[in-house]
C-alpha cells in the first residue's frame, strides 16, 4: 500500500500564530489526500479533502479560511492553521486513498498544542 | 448524522485469550467497512475492507464478518498476543468510497 509520511509529528505554539503541517505521499501519485482531526476520546473527524491543482473540499463546521490547504503536487499536501488558538489543539491526521473500495493509507498524524 | 458505534471502548485480556469486538453502522446507503489498527505512535494500518453482506475475511489470527442488513460487523482475534494491543478503529462509508465516518475504537490491551 501507499507509504504516507506526516511531519511534524507534535507541535507546540503560542496563541496566534500559525502553524503548517505537511503530508507526502512517498510511493503513491495522489491527486487527494484526507485530512482528519481527532480530538481526545473521540473519533476521527473529516475535516477537508485535498485536491491536487484545484481548492479543497471542506466538511460543514470547518473553516476555510482558518485551515488552509494547498495541495500543489502529487505528492504533497500542506494543512495549515491560522492564528492558532488553544480549542485548535487536536491530533491532525492525513491520509491517502487507494483502490475503488476506499481503503486509507495514513500519515503518522501531528500532534498540536496551543498554548 | 451517520453514526458509527464501536463496542467495547476497551478490553483488557490475557495472552492466549480470544477476543472480539462490535461495530454498529446505518445499514441504509452501504457502501464499505472498513476495519483499522492503530498502535501507539503508528499510523492506522488497514485490517479489511468489506463491501458484500455476509463478507468474512481472515487475516492470521484476526477475522470479521458483515451483516449489512442488520448494520454491524465483527472482529474477532484468536488466541490474543501482547503485539495485539492496539485500538481497533471501523468505518463505513455509503454511496461512495471517498468518504469514511469512524467509530471511536475498542482499545485492547494483551497482557502476559
Amino acid at each position: 500500500g501507499a507509504v504516507v509520511s506526516q511531519h511534524p509529528s507534535w507541535v507546540i505554539c503560542k496563541s496566534g500564530t500559525s502553524v503548517k503541517i505537511e503530508c507526502r505521499s512517498l510511493d503513491f501519485q495522489a491527486t487527494t489526500m484526507f485530512w482528519y482531526r481527532q480530538f481526545p476520546k473521540q473519533s476521527l473527524m473529516l475535516m477537508a479533502t485535498s485536491n491536487e491543482g484545484s481548492k479543497a473540499t471542506y466538511e460543514q463546521g470547518v473553516e476555510k479560511d482558518k485551515f488552509l490547504i494547498n495541495h500543489a503536487s502529487l505528492t504533497l499536501s500542506t494543512l495549515t492553521v491560522t492564528s492558532a488558538h488553544p480549542e485548535d489543539s487536536s491530533f491532525y491526521i492525513c491520509s491517502v486513498m487507494q483502490g475503488n473500495t476506499g481503503e486509507l493509507f495514513f500519515g503518522e498524524g501531528s500532534r498540536l498544542t496551543v498554548l | 448524522i451517520l453514526n458509527v458505534e464501536q463496542s467495547p471502548q476497551s478490553l483488557h485480556v490475557q495472552e492466549g485469550d480470544s477476543t472480539n469486538f462490535t461495530c454498529s453502522f446505518p445499514s441504509s446507503n452501504f457502501y464499505a467497512l472498513h476495519w483499522y489498527r492503530w498502535e501507539t505512535a503508528k499510523s492506522p494500518e488497514a485490517l479489511f475492507v468489506m463491501t458484500l453482506n455476509g463478507d468474512e475475511k481472515k487475516k492470521g489470527r484476526i477475522s470479521a464478518t458483515l451483516n449489512t442488513k442488520e448494520g454491524y460487523s465483527y472482529l474477532y482475534i484468536k488466541g490474543s498476543q501482547p503485539e495485539d494491543s492496539a485500538t481497533y478503529l471501523c468505518a463505513f462509508s455509503t454511496g461512495t468510497a471517498s468518504k469514511l465516518t469512524f467509530g471511536t475504537g475498542t482499545r485492547l490491551q494483551v497482557t502476559l
